[in-house]
């Protein structure tokens, strides 16, 4: 049972150039979760979703950042315009179902920004 | 809002040893859930132990166990026998059971720990 893949594992990127990072749950699993972590910081959340819906995505910033999780495919998050402040470790999570299910998370995307 | 804290940044234990991490968390729900996630130096997230704040009983997983101390609102982690492959960061994370933030886990700064041979 393959557990929560993310790709790709690093992604290098100049400043105002597109950064899209993918992630496919654990089989099973219909609830997707990124989170970011900066340097020497604990994960901090960023967007809740769905199959086809947008949950919570509350903690993600407003500009330049979007996510998806299509009915068929991986979940994408999306940056556009990158610049060096979005250096960092993205990880994707996967859960049955709410807070009751244990989220599980993938290897993380290392995102560079030169 | 919720918030975690970890007090500790490092900690170091020798081989064999017992060591606790602390947590204390701020929340005003009744109801929750406590998780310990391990990130060693591949920096995958692992899953520890989890712990509902509804069970009374503190989580066991083999050497690890917590001290979960409800109205205090902490939430330790021990770990007996402490092997090389212990070495990590520890992080702590809360959930909640219910409101517009159902899902998201917070997580404290996490803890450093080494393990000595």
């Amino acid at each position: 049972n393959a557990g929560v893949m993310q790709n790709p594992r690093h992604l290098v990127r100049r400043r105002g150039q597109e950064a899209r990072l993918r992630c496919s749950p654990m089989k099973g699993h219909s609830h997707v979760y990124w989170y970011r972590q900066l340097p020497e910081e604990g994960l901090k959340f960023m967007v809740y979703l769905q199959k086809e819906n947008i949950i919570d995505e509350s903690g993600m910033p407003k500009e330049r950042f979007s996510a998806e999780f299509p009915k068929e495919g991986p979940s994408i998050l999306r940056i556009q315009q990158v610049v060096r402040g979005d250096s960092a470790a993205y990880f994707c999570a996967s859960s049955q179902g709410q807070a009751q299910e244990t989220q599980y998370f993938g290897p993380g995307t290392r995102l560079l920004v030169l | 809002a919720q918030t975690v804290t970890q007090s500790q940044p490092e900690m170091s234990v020798q081989e064999a040893e017992t060591v606790t991490l602390s947590c204390t968390y701020d929340t005003s729900e009744s109801d929750y859930y406590l998780f310990w996630y391990k990130q060693p130096p591949s920096r995958q997230m692992i899953l520890v132990i989890r712990q509902e704040a509804y069970k009374q009983q503190n989580a066991t997983e083999n050497r690890f166990s917590v001290n979960f101390q409800k109205a205090a609102k902490s939430f330790s982690l021990k770990i007996s026998d402490s092997q090389l492959g212990d070495a990590a960061m520890y992080f702590c994370a809360y959930n909640r059971d219910r409101g517009s933030t159902l899902g998201r886990l917070y997580f404290g700064r996490g803890t450093q720990l080494t393990v000595w041979p």
